[in-house]
């Protein structure tokens, strides 16, 4: 069935280490949604990426979707403590087909 | 951003019996999801919530277990019938706008003894 696959599945750095987490789709998106899981709490949408090729940033956090809409990536330069959290990338398909997620932890 | 509430934020339920949990959403939303997210996993779709008609669900999940009700644009339940301690999970109720971004619900946390 469709899949996405994220790695790491988790990552410690050092604060103002940078970060990334890399999502891949078995097959073709029509766009990709990344959200933001604190601890205790839930997934808060962060953005949403349509366009091949289409790269947004929000602050230190940059966003990147593959030419061939598959794949996607969240970089954040520069991290800080509330940083900290789950990082999950979701698929669109016509539903959304959650990744593995990344647990980020930030050394201070 | 399209804001939605849960209710309960959490129940202890003994087992053998059912737990309804009621999703309210604002208007924005056009379609209405639940998920189930064990501690430290990834999120698991359980179905799609139609309005007025049955809903959509996903492979592993059926309506004996988990009926859910949607009677208008803004509103769903899902129940857990028949709980046992392996539906110990975080419910989350999600809505789309028409924009296709999914906006989530604060989760209910459930524990079956």
């Amino acid at each position: 069935g469709q899949q996405v696959m994220q790695i790491p599945q988790y990552q410690h750095v050092q604060e103002g280490e940078d970060f990334t987490t890399y999502c891949n789709s078995s097959t073709t998106l029509s766009n990709i949604q990344w959200y933001k899981q604190r601890p205790g709490g839930h997934p808060v949408f962060l953005i949403q990426l349509v366009k091949s090729g289409e790269v947004k940033k929000q602050k230190r956090l940059t966003f990147q979707f593959g030419e061939a809409k598959k794949n996607s990536s969240l970089h954040i330069t520069a991290t800080q403590t509330t940083d900290v959290g789950t990082y999950f990338c979701a698929g669109n398909t016509g539903k959304l087909i959650f990744g593995q997620g990344t647990t980020l932890q930030v050394k201070p | 951003s399209a804001v939605i509430s849960q209710k309960p934020s959490r129940d202890i339920c003994q087992r053998g019996t059912s737990l309804t949990i009621q999703c309210q959403v604002d208007s924005q939303v056009t379609m209405m999801f639940w998920y189930r997210q064990q501690p430290g996993q990834s999120l698991t779709l359980i179905a799609t919530a139609n309005q007025g008609s049955e809903a959509t669900y996903e492979s592993g999940f059926v309506i004996d277990k988990f009926p859910i009700s949607r009677p208008n644009l803004t509103f769903s339940t899902l129940t857990v019938s028949n709980m046992s301690p392996e539906d110990s999970s975080i419910y989350l109720c999600s809505g789309m706008t028409d924009k296709e971004t999914q906006y989530f619900g604060p989760g209910t946390r459930l524990l079956v003894l």
